[in-house]
This record gives structure tokens, C-alpha cells and sequence, in this order.
């Protein structure tokens, strides 16, 4: 069935290096995905909402020069954290689907950066 | 004021009781809300999706809009261990690309 797969589950980077996250539907094509960030004890907060082939559109606030997203498939979006900070450490995770009632979510990502 | 609200707990039940989760909220104009599962480091599971107010069951999980007061509700039958998890209400006006979450419940279901 449908899911949607995000690798990696964890990763720890060092500060100054650029970390990527991919998210993947599994039979399915998603035009559109999204990615959100979720510190301890918060609610998902939605950054960047992402289209194939054309450029994602950032939440208030949220950085796109830092945060680069590229849609380049029907079944690939990516979220690369560059010059990441310890203060960018945070449950990343990524959904995908055409309705709210079929948005599917991966299964996160942990970034720590020391 | 948070556009969502909805206590942290942590809640413990026992095994076999009825859990009753809810989430206020400030923006009249919501129309859809979901209630999701979150296991620890884990993605969101949709549980349960509403239209409007009104009630929806599924199995032992029942979801109540109640528009008026601007509170939903998300009720567990006979809970079972394997549902101790995190559930997060979410809702919006229109559109996945604009939910917005409360902060999620932790619940611990004690054999």
C-alpha cells in the first residue's frame, strides 16, 4: 500500500556541515509533500510546503536559504539542512498525499548537531 | 493565544478504561479535523478524519466536533498497552499544507 518513506531516521553532523533528508511515496505520486519540524514537547510545525518542479513555499519564518527543498520527481522530495547549528537540532518529518484524509507521514527524521 | 490547544498530560489509565482526549481551538473557520497517533521518534498515524461537527466512530475509537464550543474530542474504548502513544489533534480550514497541531497527549495504558 501506500507510504511514505524518510531516510534517515537519525543522523548526528557536526556544526557547519550540511545534513540531507529524503522522503519518498511508495505507490503513489505526490505533486506535493510536505515537511515539518518538531522540537521536544511541541506541536509539528509546518516549514515548507513542497511542489514538483517548482520551487517549494516557506512558512513565515522559516529560512529557505538554509532550508533547501528539491522536488525534483513525483516521488522524491528533499530537505537539505545546510550549515546546520545546534539550534537546527529537531524531529524533522515529511508527509505526503493529495487529501487530509490520505496524508500520509514518514517516520521522521532526528537531527542532532553537536 | 495558541491557534490549538490541548494539554501534554502525561496520562495514565489502566487497562480497559475509556480515555477521553480533547483539543480546544480559537479559529471558527476550521472545517477539518484529525486525530493522529505518534509512537516515540515515530511519524503521525492518522486515526481518525471529520468534516465539520458531529461524531465519527471507528472500532473503539470515537471523534466528536462540537463547533459551537470550538472543542473536539477523541475517545478510546477499552484501552489496550498498545495504545499508549502520543495522539495529536490537528485541523484546518482548507487544505493539507495548512494544519495546524496542538502539542499532543501522552498517554500510558498500564496492563
Amino acid at each position: 500500500g501506500a507510504v511514505v518513506s524518510q531516510h534517515p531516521s537519525r543522523v548526528i553532523c557536526k556544526s557547519g556541515t550540511s545534513v540531507k533528508i529524503e522522503c519518498r511515496s511508495l505507490d503513489f505520486q505526490a505533486t506535493t509533500m510536505f515537511w515539518y519540524r518538531q522540537f521536544p514537547k511541541q506541536s509539528l510545525m509546518l516549514m515548507a510546503t513542497s511542489n514538483e518542479g517548482s520551487k517549494a513555499t516557506y512558512e513565515q519564518g522559516v529560512e529557505k536559504d538554509k532550508f533547501l527543498i528539491n522536488h525534483a520527481s513525483l516521488t522524491l522530495s528533499t530537505l537539505t539542512v545546510t550549515s546546520a547549528h545546534p539550534e537546527d537540532s529537531s524531529f524533522y518529518i515529511c508527509s505526503a498525499g493529495q487529501a487530509h484524509e490520505k496524508l500520509l507521514f514518514g517516520s521522521g527524521t532526528q537531527l542532532s548537531v553537536l | 493565544q495558541k491557534e490549538v490547544e490541548q494539554d501534554p498530560g502525561p496520562l495514565s489509565v489502566p487497562e480497559g478504561a475509556i480515555v477521553s482526549l480533547n483539543c480546544t481551538y480559537s479559529n471558527s473557520a476550521f472545517q477539518y479535523f484529525m486525530w493522529y497517533r505518534q509512537y516515540s521518534r515515530k511519524g503521525p498515524e492518522l486515526l481518525m478524519y471529520t468534516y465539520s461537527s458531529g461524531n465519527k466512530e471507528d472500532g473503539r475509537f470515537t471523534a466528536q466536533v462540537d463547533k459551537s464550543s470550538k472543542y473536539i474530542s477523541l475517545f478510546i474504548r477499552d484501552s489496550q498497552p498498545s495504545d499508549s502513544a502520543t495522539y495529536l489533534c490537528a485541523m484546518s480550514v482548507g487544505g493539507a499544507n495548512n494544519l495546524f497541531f496542538g502539542t499532543g497527549t501522552r498517554l500510558t495504558v498500564i496492563p
